[in-house]
């Protein structure tokens, strides 16, 4: 069965922290690992990442797959309360079209 | 920039009751998509569209589901007959290459 563990499940940090979160999959015949953030209703996207090794970045945030090992992480830098929200991690494999989310992280960063 | 949008944001109804959640997916977007989200847990995925047909649904989606695009710009997911447990946030979602979903802000179903 797939599955996509994300930690830490909570995180508090304050204003100017740089903070790591985890993401491990197991799906078959991977395709893509994707990356939302989720503040009062819809996750917002953030990151596709297909190819191992190459990081996206988009400013202050980041993040990497590693294919080998099977996970990714997502960098938030300087951290600013409105970061504040819960991060999402989902695989999709290229046997459909189903997003497989993890549990999320919920980030609160505070002044 | 476009957005998808759903409404009612949010819809009660009591328990055996027929509803219709609707969507409005980006206007470019070909791919459309379903998931739900429990109080407390994971987005599940319910099922996806293409070329006015189901294309992947999930064992959730069961006979007391559909989806339609009736028109050419909505997209709706009908629960036929609720129950208590399928009180969640309903997420629309549409993209244009089947890589990146887009999600609209959820509509809140509490079942009664």
């Amino acid at each position: 069965e797939d599955k996509v563990v994300q930690s830490p499940l909570s995180l508090v940090v304050h204003e100017g922290d740089t903070v790591t979160l985890n993401c491990s999959y197991e799906v078959t015949n991977f395709r893509s690992l994707l990356w939302y953030k989720q503040e009062k209703k819809a996750p917002t996207f953030l990151f596709m990442l297909t190819s191992s090794g190459i990081e996206k970045k988009s400013g202050r945030l980041s993040s990497i797959l590693d294919k080998k090992e099977l996970f990714s992480i997502l960098n938030i830098t300087a951290t600013q309360t409105g970061d504040s929200a819960v991060y999402l991690c989902a695989a999709i494999s290229n046997s459909g079209y189903a997003l497989n989310f993890g549990k999320g992280t919920s980030l609160l960063v505070t002044p | 920039e476009p957005e998808v949008t759903q409404t009612p944001s949010h819809q009660v109804t009591q328990m055996g009751q027929e509803v219709i959640l609707r969507c409005v997916p980006i206007s470019n977007h070909l791919y459309f998509y379903w998931y739900r989200q429990i109080l407390g847990q994971k987005v599940e995925f319910l099922v996806s569209f293409y070329n006015n047909e189901i294309s992947e649904k999930s064992e959730i989606f069961d006979d007391q589901f559909s989806v339609e695009r009736p028109d050419g710009s909505n997209f709706t997911l009908k629960i036929r007959s609720t129950k208590l447990e399928d009180s969640a946030m309903y997420f629309c979602a549409s993209d244009s290459t089947a890589y990146e979903q887009y999600f609209g802000p959820g509509t809140r179903l509490t079942v009664t």
